[in-house]
């Protein structure tokens, strides 16, 4: 069974440029959460999504957004983009809603310049 | 505080050593308790989980976990360089909804 996918892998941007990550879950997977990781602040929980709903978020501004669709796959937006915005994003599927093993992807390294 | 402490190291230690790595959490609702392996430039794994006190042993990997300290540790036998990874415990709020990670150690296996 393939297992998570994310894409793009790598992504340079500029500050103020908006950008798309996108994720798919393991197949039959339907909840989808993403995360940030940077080393300073570790891995840190941006959004859950289940049956294209956000079900959960965690403390990031409005800038950041997601939504997921019928197949479950997941998009992540992050507007007016910051210096700071610079990390791993990490999407991680699991079966249900509140299933605790969850199975993370490679993660889109973003840059922003 | 936060919710879980780890300490980042890095964690330095020859081949075949008995590496111990340990968490600590303030938050006693928690009731399951995960380790997960990052490599350099990927996602996490997931290593071991356990729901209760005691231990759990999975090859060279052992869980530990301590409810009434709020401890929880992994202990690595016989260390390989091929072990040589971020080692992040994590912890799921009640149902599961949000799972709050420990900073990760940095563990360096030297041959």
């Amino acid at each position: 069974k393939a297992g998570v996918t994310q894409t793009p892998r790598y992504l340079i941007k500029t500050r103020g440029q908006q950008v798309t990550l996108s994720c798919s879950p393991i197949s039959g997977h339907r909840s989808v959460s993403w995360y940030q990781q940077t080393p300073g602040q570790g891995l840190q929980f941006l959004f859950e999504y289940f049956s294209e709903t956000q079900r959960n978020k965690g403390n990031f501004p409005g800038r950041f957004s997601g939504r997921q669709f019928s197949n479950s796959r997941s998009e992540m937006n992050v507007s007016t983009l910051e210096l700071g915005d610079s990390a791993l994003y990490l999407c991680a599927s699991s079966l249900e809603q509140g299933k605790e093993t969850q199975y993370f992807g490679p993660g889109t390294r973003l840059l922003v310049l | 505080q936060k919710e879980v402490e780890q300490d980042p190291g890095p964690l330095s230690v020859p081949e075949g050593a008995i590496v111990s790595l340990n968490c600590t959490y303030s938050n006693s609702a928690f009731q399951y308790f995960m380790w997960y392996r990052q490599y350099s430039r990927k996602g996490p794994e997931l290593l071991m989980y356990t729901y209760s006190s005691g231990n759990k042993e999975d090859g060279r990997f052992t869980a530990q976990v301590d409810k009434s300290s709020k401890y929880i540790s992994l202990f690595i036998r016989d260390s390989q360089p091929s072990d040589s990874a971020t080692y992040l415990c994590a912890m799921p709020h009640t149902g599961g909804f949000k799972t709050i990670f420990g900073a990760g150690t940095r563990l360096f296996v030297k041959a």
